[in-house]
């Protein structure tokens, strides 16, 4: 089974910050690792596919690295809206996401 | 625009079976792959497995003993069981679609999540 392990769990940032959260995976995942949103009582919404990709209709602020067993998605100029639960996902071996960022601020 | 939504018992007994049914509505269910996840309060998504419309299934290995999958392409629809439930398994339960593809491999629409709770 592939592990993903994120960090923070949680973070307290103020509108305008830069917001840097990391996914590491338990093997080698190459490009395979998506990044979603998760507001309370939604359910998640994709914000970024292999990695790097921004699905469309995301604002250019979410942007996402990274490639093997480490990865970054980051928030530039962190907006009220943003506050949420974040996860990231590897689609390498089955399906396995990381045990979630809460973003607060 | 495809939407998605589950329907079940919102209650299950101890070491019962958990039956839901995700419904596809806007769009066909055949040629894409079909996942169930779940989630705990206050806690993470938690995979449970997936199924393609041709009945092919791929299972999350800590569930795989318990899970059973189906595909029903006449009603736009599948379905989960989960036998043997205990309070553990109390969680909102969501379904979505998954594009595996090419241009990539992620769930894109998701069910608004029902709440199935395990409790005598």
């Amino acid at each position: 089974d592939i592990q993903m392990t994120q960090s923070p769990s949680s973070l307290s940032a103020s509108v305008g910050d830069r917001v840097t959260i990391t996914c590491r995976a338990s093997h080698d995942i190459s490009k395979f690792l998506n990044w979603y949103q998760q507001k309370p009582g939604k359910a998640p919404k994709l914000l970024i596919y292999d990695a790097s990709n921004l699905e469309r209709g995301v604002p250019s602020r979410f942007s996402g690295g990274g490639s093997g067993t480490e990865f970054t998605f980051t928030i530039n100029s962190l907006q009220p809206e943003d506050i949420a639960t974040y996860y990231c996902q590897q689609h390498d071996d089955l399906r396995t996401f990381g045990q979630g960022t809460k973003l607060e601020i | 625009q495809v939407q998605l939504q589950e329907s079940g018992p919102g209650l299950v007994k101890p070491s019962e079976t958990l039956s839901l049914t995700c419904t596809v509505s806007g769009g066909s269910i055949s040629s894409y792959y079909w996942s169930w996840i779940r989630q705990p309060a206050g806690k993470g998504l938690e995979w449970i497995g997936r199924i393609y419309t041709s009945g092919s299934t791929n299972y999350n290995p800590s569930l795989k003993s318990r899970v059973t999958m189906s595909v029903d392409t006449s009603k736009n629809q599948f379905s989960l069981k989960l036998s043997s439930v205990t309070a553990a398994d109390t969680a909102v339960y969501y379904c979505a679609r998954e594009i595996v593809g090419a241009t990539g491999d992620y769930f894109d629409y998701w069910g608004q999540g029902t709440l199935v709770t395990v409790s005598s």
